[in-house]
């Protein structure tokens, strides 16, 4: 039961260097993100993918893009890496079951994250 | 905009008490609430949530959370911790767009 696998684990990149994160799910969920942690700053929503085919910006997308290949893979992509992208990155997905309030409000299943150090 | 404020950083409680991790809420309209723990190295794992109904919410792991709407609060609450309850707990918030969450608070569960 692999659920939201992520790849890689680690990385080390130097400045202006590009390199995409990928993440994958085998729950058949509709809805993916993409969210990096900080110390002392929680979770904080890049982009999110409501469904496939669609992506939206969350809190702090610069810097950052986004494609949703298809159902199961959400990748994130950092064309120049920078020092202040030095983070840990999860992706997450959720389910769309119910209607209403109960279709919006489903879990998020978290992958372990990527830990991107940008020197 | 919707946010979410734990005041606490750190919790520290001895194994047997009761504790209590700390949630207060901002946003319009109907409040949809989350718990989300995380282990060292790991993503986060989903606890509980307030959509409707009963204000006593129970969860994973004997967890459980009291939403206040007129406090706007959603503490999290255990009658009697563990060694293994020792996380950091993340409260979230959805309002108009996907999770917003506080900054964490550390648990620490001394035997």
């Amino acid at each position: 039961n692999a659920g939201v696998t992520q790849t890689p684990k680690f990385q080390v990149l130097k400045t202006g260097q590009s390199m995409t994160l990928q993440c994958a799910q085998d729950m058949n969920h509709n809805s993916m993100y993409w969210y990096r942690q900080d110390p002392g700053m929680g979770l904080r929503l890049i982009y999110y993918s409501a469904s496939e085919g669609t992506t939206d910006k969350g809190e702090v997308p610069n810097g950052y893009n986004v494609s949703r290949l298809n159902k199961r893979e959400f990748s994130l992509r950092l064309e120049s890496a920078a020092p202040s992208q030095t983070s840990v990155y999860f992706c997450a997905s959720s389910n769309s079951i119910g209607t209403g309030v109960l279709l919006i409000n489903q879990p998020q299943h978290f992958g372990d994250g990527t830990r991107l150090s940008i020197l | 905009a919707q946010s979410v404020a734990q005041p606490e950083d750190q919790v520290n409680v001895a194994e047997g008490n009761p504790l209590t991790v700390k949630c207060t809420y901002s946003v319009s309209g109907n409040p949809y609430l989350f718990w989300y723990v995380q282990y060292p190295n790991r993503g986060l794992q989903f606890l509980l949530k307030y959509i409707t109904g009963d204000n006593l919410v129970k969860g994973s792991y004997g967890f459980e959370a009291e939403f206040n709407k007129s406090q706007t609060s959603f503490h999290l609450k255990k009658p009697s911790a563990l060694v293994s309850d020792s996380a950091l707990y993340f409260c979230a918030v959805r309002g108009n767009t996907p999770l917003v969450f506080g900054k964490g608070t550390r648990l620490s569960v001394i035997a």
